[in-house]
């Protein structure tokens, strides 16, 4: 069966870096895109970009445009969002899902707590 | 960007009731729209695609309509476990996807 696992929750000061990483598994990853959504804490579902598990394309939110890469590692089927120059309102439960530009979001990871704090 | 909006934000339900949630696209999507539903604490969960289509293993009382830039998700008879909120998102877009802001479905 299709599993994305996440990896956990990570603390982090202003400023500093986080990398997220999903492990999927039942499926073949090369064949789909790995998009990844934030939810800030009693908000609603933001998405933040996508990366082509194919050939490594990515397309990122404008808004995160120069703080965010998403890659993916074809030997181990994962893929990892870094987000860098943290500040207070990325503190967020951050999720994977397989799907991207195209299509809709099938699968999803349990998700990640970002808590961004001094 | 491709804005929608859902409403309403919040309703209130009763187990049995009819309820009807609401998506509108600021441009013509053509059907490119999918429902989660997400339970506190949980990661969101597809319930159908393509506006109408079902995913395997979700209930046939959910239900969803719609085209060109208005769609709706109808569950017909509220069960306990349908008490969570839901949300729309267009992936018609080639740059972006765009969730509506959501609707909680509470008691």
């Amino acid at each position: 069966q299709v599993q994305l696992v996440q990896s956990g929750a990570e603390v982090r000061k202003p400023g500093a870096s986080v990398k997220v990483s999903c492990k999927a598994s039942g499926y073949t990853f090369t064949s789909y895109g790995i998009s990844w959504v934030r939810q800030a804490p009693g908000q609603g579902l933001k998405w933040m970009g996508w990366v082509s598990a194919n050939n490594g394309n990515t397309n990122y939110a404008q808004k995160l445009q120069g703080r965010v890469t998403m890659t993916t590692d074809t030997s181990t089927s994962t893929a990892y969002m870094e987000l860098r120059s943290l500040r207070s309102d990325d503190t967020a439960v951050y999720y994977c899902a397989r799907g991207f530009y195209g299509s809709w979001a099938d699968y999803w990871g349990q998700g990640t707590l970002v808590t961004v704090s001094s | 960007d491709i804005q929608m909006t859902q409403s309403p934000s919040s309703l209130s339900a009763s187990v049995g009731d009819r309820v009807t949630i609401t998506c509108r696209a600021s441009q013509g999507i053509s059907n490119s729209l999918a429902w989660y539903q997400q339970k506190p604490g949980k990661a969101p969960k597809l319930l159908l695609y393509a506006a109408s289509r079902l995913e395997s293993g979700v209930p046939s009382r959910f239900s969803g309509s719609g085209s060109g830039t208005a769609y709706t998700l109808t569950i017909s008879s509220l069960q306990p476990e349908d008490f969570a909120t839901y949300y729309c998102q267009q992936y018609y877009s080639t740059l972006t996807w765009t969730f509506g802001q959501g609707t909680k479905v509470e008691v």
